[in-house]
């Protein structure tokens, strides 16, 4: 079946760089375009960043526009997210996501805590 | 930059029909945005419970239905469950790769 399990998170002060990883099975991963979501502590849900299938074209949200990195290794059908100068408004549940026009499976996600 | 709307809460009665509704701060909601619904509850990833305005996602009872009314989209329980109570949001597809969540709608069943 298909599982997406994200790995990375934790506690980080301000201004440093954390990367998520989220590993993928049980579909096509090369085939798939896949997102990054986020969910800070008793708010709502944003979208953050999709890459598509091949890595041609990136996305990102205004607010991490310039600060994120989305990327994919195909061979190892992993997604990445790298988040430098992370600021405490970061601070949030990531999920990564696969879908294109929607997302149809999720990850369990991965907590990152901004804090000094 | 593209603001989606929704229902901040809502409330429905043990049987009850509701529908909560998405829309844009400025413009309507038609098929081309793709409309997909989700269901959270604490603690819990989403659930996938409506895309591409009115597919039910895999193991979604059909109680659950999506549409477009006037100019916006829609999701309706019909029959409403205690389990039904939960956080509910539309995405709306708003251009090549761009995704934007509405801020959600919490329901209450009660």
């Amino acid at each position: 079946q298909v599982q997406l399990v994200e790995s990375g998170g934790g506690v980080v002060r301000p201004g440093r760089s954390l990367r998520l990883a989220c590993e993928a099975s049980g579909f096509t991963f090369s085939s798939s375009d896949m997102h990054w979501v986020r969910q800070a502590p008793g708010k709502g849900l944003e979208w953050v960043a999709v890459i598509w299938y091949d890595g041609s074209n990136k996305y990102y949200g205004d607010s991490v526009k310039g600060r994120f990195t989305i990327s994919r290794d195909n061979a190892k059908n992993t997604l990445y997210l790298q988040m430098d100068s992370l600021r405490a408004e970061d601070t949030a549940v990531y999920y990564c996501a696969r879908g294109t026009t929607h997302f149809d499976y999720w990850g369990q996600g991965t907590l990152v805590t901004v804090s000094s | 930059q593209t603001v989606v709307t929704q229902e901040p809460s809502f409330s429905v009665s043990p049987g009850g029909t509701v529908t909560l509704t998405c829309g844009l701060s400025s413009g309507s909601v038609s098929t081309s945005y793709y409309p997909s619904w989700y269901q959270q509850t604490p603690g819990q990833a989403p659930r996938t419970l409506i895309y591409s305005t009115n597919t039910r996602s895999s193991g979604v009872p059909d109680r659950f239905s999506g549409s477009i009314l006037g100019n916006k989209a829609a999701l309706t329980i019909t029959g409403a469950q205690a389990d039904d109570e939960s956080d509910y949001y539309c995405v709306l597809y708003v251009t090549s790769g761009i995704s934007v969540f509405g801020g959600g709608t919490k329901l209450t069943v009660l």
